[in-house]
């Protein structure tokens, strides 16, 4: 059974700060690592999907690492924008046809103006 | 397209009371979970299922938590004989098939609270 966490639980920066956030995983029987966000009422929505170790992700301001050897990926945000405040979630699949993912507890990011 | 949406989004009831929580998934994919967020946990997997069949229900909490999926389509999760710990975000996904590097598509949610 995959346990995922993800540091730290909340994190206030300001406008322009870039930040990071945290996910570690069992390294064994990962399949896949997505990154979501979810804003307030609305549906969590996909940053990115990664499967091998060594990726890297980008997607705008936001960019994504993956270390399957160690079980860790990391999200950067870079100049935090109030618009990117949200929760982001992590959620690794292990192996199997499932597609069943386990999330991690996410991180809270709060930009202020 | 149109993407994933459920229905209630919102949903009061007294302890005691069946309630039923609907998903329409996103035409055409065959994979689709349930999911809920309790207050100050996180996203929790409840069941799956890939076509009409429920190959993984690991997740539900109890038995007075049931699902089905018609047609391929529509999923209603049932929760029977509420209680106060059923109170939580219930959310449902879709992907076009289980396996791959495929993301899931999120629905907006149904926030169940039992008074």
């Amino acid at each position: 059974i995959l346990n995922v966490e993800q540091s730290p639980q909340s994190l206030h920066v300001q406008e322009g700060d870039s930040t990071n956030f945290t996910c570690s995983f069992p390294s064994s029987n990962f399949y896949a690592l997505h990154w979501y966000r979810w804003e307030t009422a609305k549906s969590p929505e996909a940053l990115f999907v990664m499967t091998l170790n060594g990726d890297e992700k980008k997607k705008g301001r936001i960019s994504a690492t993956l270390n399957t050897k160690e079980g860790y990926s990391y999200l950067y945000i870079k100049g935090s924008q109030p618009e990117d405040s949200a929760t982001y979630l992590c959620a690794a699949y292990g192996s199997g046809n499932t597609g069943k993912l386990i999330f991690g507890q996410g991180t809270t990011l709060q930009v202020k103006p | 397209g149109a993407g994933v949406s459920q229905s209630p989004s919102n949903k009061v009831t007294e302890k005691g009371k069946d309630v039923e929580l609907r998903c329409d998934p996103i035409s055409g994919h065959t994979a689709l979970y349930w999911y809920r967020q309790s207050l100050g946990q996180g996203l929790e997997f409840l069941i799956y299922f890939q076509g009409n069949s429920a190959p993984d229900k690991s997740g539900l909490p109890s038995d007075r938590f049931s699902a089905e999926r018609t047609g391929g389509s529509v999923s209603t999760l049932t929760i029977q004989r509420t209680q106060q710990e059923d109170s939580a975000v219930y959310l449902c996904a879709s992907r076009p098939q289980a396996g791959g590097a495929y993301e899931q598509y999120f629905g907006p949610g149904t926030r169940l609270t039992v008074t």
